[in-house]
């Protein structure tokens, strides 16, 4: 059975940077035909996607954030890292990873929230 | 970015309705379009991808079709389980993936 869980700080500090991990379960991030994800939902709004690693380890970021993010992979340990960069109010909101086999997002994490404050 | 653009925004309706959301793309996106159930406090729930193919162990009443610019979910019986906010998601490889601003499913 597929799992992801995040983890990280739930409160980071305006300038800073915010850093995430999405541990896997199920199966290996490293196996072929799947692509990891974040993906972040802003309080009381949308979902706006922010990049994707590939298994083979190929990244591709959503351009509004490409100067900022960075996702990797700690293989050892069947996990993602999300790091952001220069964080403002705006980057507060629920962060998720998921796994698509390309086109659309079939397991997701259950979610953490991250506020971005003094 | 293609823009995903849902209608309505809210839906008031009852059990045993059927329901349809329209979701429109502002390019053609072929059919590569998936529809999410999200309820209170969770991550979304894929439940029809490539515009009309329904997830494994979703029920048969929800169901998609559309493609190129306009899209719509369906759920043929509205069931107490049901009453949450649907999103749809757009693929295009030359953009990056957007979500539609959901439509809320109410309880009339």
């Amino acid at each position: 059975q597929v799992q992801l869980q995040e983890s990280g700080p739930g409160l980071v500090k305006p300038s800073q940077t915010l850093s995430l991990t999405c541990t896997v379960s199920g199966v290996s991030i490293s196996s072929g035909g799947y692509y990891w994800h974040w993906i972040r939902q802003h309080p009381q709004k949308g979902l706006e996607w922010i990049g994707w690693m590939h298994y083979s380890g190929t990244t591709h970021y959503n351009p509004s954030l490409k100067s900022r993010v960075s996702i990797s992979a700690n293989r050892s340990e069947n996990q993602l890292s999300l790091k952001l960069s220069s964080v403002t109010a705006a980057d507060t909101g629920v962060y998720y990873c998921a796994r698509s086999p390309l086109r659309h997002f079939d397991y997701w994490g259950q979610g953490t929230l991250v506020t971005v404050s003094s | 970015d293609i823009q995903m653009t849902q209608s309505p925004s809210t839906l008031s309706a009852s059990v045993g309705d059927r329901v349809t959301i329209t979701c429109r793309a502002s390019q053609s996106i072929s059919g590569w379009l998936a529809w999410y159930q999200q309820r209170p406090g969770k991550a979304p729930k894929l439940l029809i991808y490539e515009a009309s193919t329904l997830e494994s162990g979703v029920p048969t009443r929800f169901s998609g079709s559309g493609s190129g610019t306009e899209f719509t979910l369906t759920i043929s019986s509205l069931q107490p389980d049901d009453f949450a906010t649907y999103y749809c998601q757009q693929y295009n490889s030359y953009s990056p993936y957007t979500f539609g601003q959901g439509t809320t499913l109410e309880i009339k």
